[in-house]
Formats: structure tokens, C-alpha cells, sequence
């Protein structure tokens, strides 16, 4: 069964510019969760989404958002960027909220 | 709202000595999870353990829920082993986001 996979993998934007990742689960996975990891804050959630609805946010301004289609691929958007969103996204998926949940390899966002 | 404290923050191995992570936690929790980070960044599942003992080679994991920890063990550490372990909880309520610690850092010697 092939894994979780982000697209893309690095991605070089600058200031105000916004940005879209991707994230396809693991077939038949239903819930989507998205995290963000940087040197300062380490791992911090942003959203978890479950049947094209979003189930649970973290505490991230309005400029991060994302959806669920109903093949359950996931986007993330951020709007606005500013320099301190440089960093890992990551994106797990898992059968339900307290199942085991698996990562995609990452996205990394560098913002100039 | 629910800490997570990972001990110790750094370790420093000889390679084929054992070595045991902590991860204690603040509250009641539904999941538990170990991870390992390689260098490239991507999270790789170790132990789904929200409470007993499991094994994987050298590998074992202990939760005990009721005095809210776990113990990540590590036997006849290899220089492979090296990067950052995370432990992650995941709460009640329908809320399915993992709760990381700050991780430990472990590096092997040759």
C-alpha cells in the first residue's frame, strides 16, 4: 500500500507571494492532518480534516486555510507569506481521529 | 492545555550501547505515539502504544497510562539510530491532532 506523499517537496517563494501543498493519504484514510515544524516552535498542528470537512485547527492566523476533497486528498493555502512561515509542513493521514497516523515525507517552504 | 516533556533533550552513544528515552505527559490521553525523524525531515513511525509494551527488534516501547508515561528503549544502538525521536499524544474529545514533545536528540558514535 503506497504512503502518504506531499507535492512539492521544496518550494522557494518570497514575501507576499501565497502557496499551495498538496497531500495525497494513504487509500482509505479519511482523516487528514496538516503540521508545521520549525526550529523555534517545533511541531504544531494546523488543521485536521475528515470527509471534506475541517474537524479541528490549531491556534494559526487567519492566512493558513485548507480542504478535503472527497477523494480525500488535502490542500494547504497560505496566503500573505511572511519570512517566519519558512518551514516543514507535514501532512499525516490515519482511519479515524485516534487511530495510528502516518507522515508524507514533507514539504519544505523557504520564504525570502 | 496538555504538556508533553521528552527527557533527556540530547544523548550521546557509543555505538552498541542501550540507551532509554522518556516521554511524560500532563493528562489523560487516547494515543500515544513514538517517532523517528530522519535527516531528511520525514516522521517514521516507531510504536503506536496508548498503553502495555510492544517490540520491534531492538526496539521496545512502554506506556503506562495511568501515571501518565512512556519509555522508548533502545538496545545495541547503531550509528543508524541517530536523529530525533518524538513522542506525540493524541487527547480526547474527537480531537485527532498529535501533541508533540520537544524530542530527543540522539547521536551514535562509531
Amino acid at each position: 500500500k503506497a504512503g502518504v506523499t506531499q507535492t512539492p517537496r521544496y518550494l522557494i517563494k518570497t514575501r507576499g507571494q501565497q502557496v499551495t501543498l498538496s497531500c495525497s493519504p494513504i487509500s482509505g484514510h479519511r482523516s487528514v492532518s496538516w503540521y508545521q515544524q520549525t526550529p523555534g516552535q517545533g511541531l504544531q498542528f494546523l488543521f485536521e480534516y475528515f470527509s471534506e470537512t475541517q474537524r479541528n485547527k490549531g491556534n494559526f492566523p487567519g492566512r493558513f486555510s485548507g480542504r478535503q476533497f472527497s477523494n480525500s486528498r488535502s490542500e494547504m493555502n497560505v496566503s500573505t507569506l511572511e519570512l517566519g512561515d519558512s518551514a516543514l509542513y507535514l501532512c499525516a493521514s490515519s482511519l479515524e481521529w485516534d487511530n495510528e497516523q502516518f507522515f508524507g515525507p514533507g514539504t519544505r517552504l523557504t520564504v525570502l | 492545555g496538555i504538556q508533553v516533556e521528552q527527557s533527556p533533550p540530547d544523548l550521546i552513544l557509543q555505538e552498541g550501547a542501550n540507551s532509554t528515552l522518556r516521554c511524560n505527559f500532563s493528562d489523560s490521553v487516547n494515543n500515544l505515539q513514538w517517532f523517528h525523524q530522519n535527516p531528511w525531515g520525514q516522521l517514521i513511525n516507531l510504536f503506536y502504544i496508548p498503553s502495555g509494551t510492544k517490540q520491534n527488534g531492538r526496539l521496545s516501547a512502554t506506556t503506562v497510562a495511568t501515571e501518565r508515561y512512556s519509555l522508548l528503549y533502545i538496545s545495541s544502538s547503531q550509528t543508524t539510530d541517530s536523529g530525533v525521536y518524538f513522542c506525540a499524544v493524541v487527547i480526547g474529545g474527537s480531537q485527532g491532532n498529535l501533541i508533540f514533545g520537544k524530542g530527543t536528540k540522539l547521536s551514535v558514535k562509531p
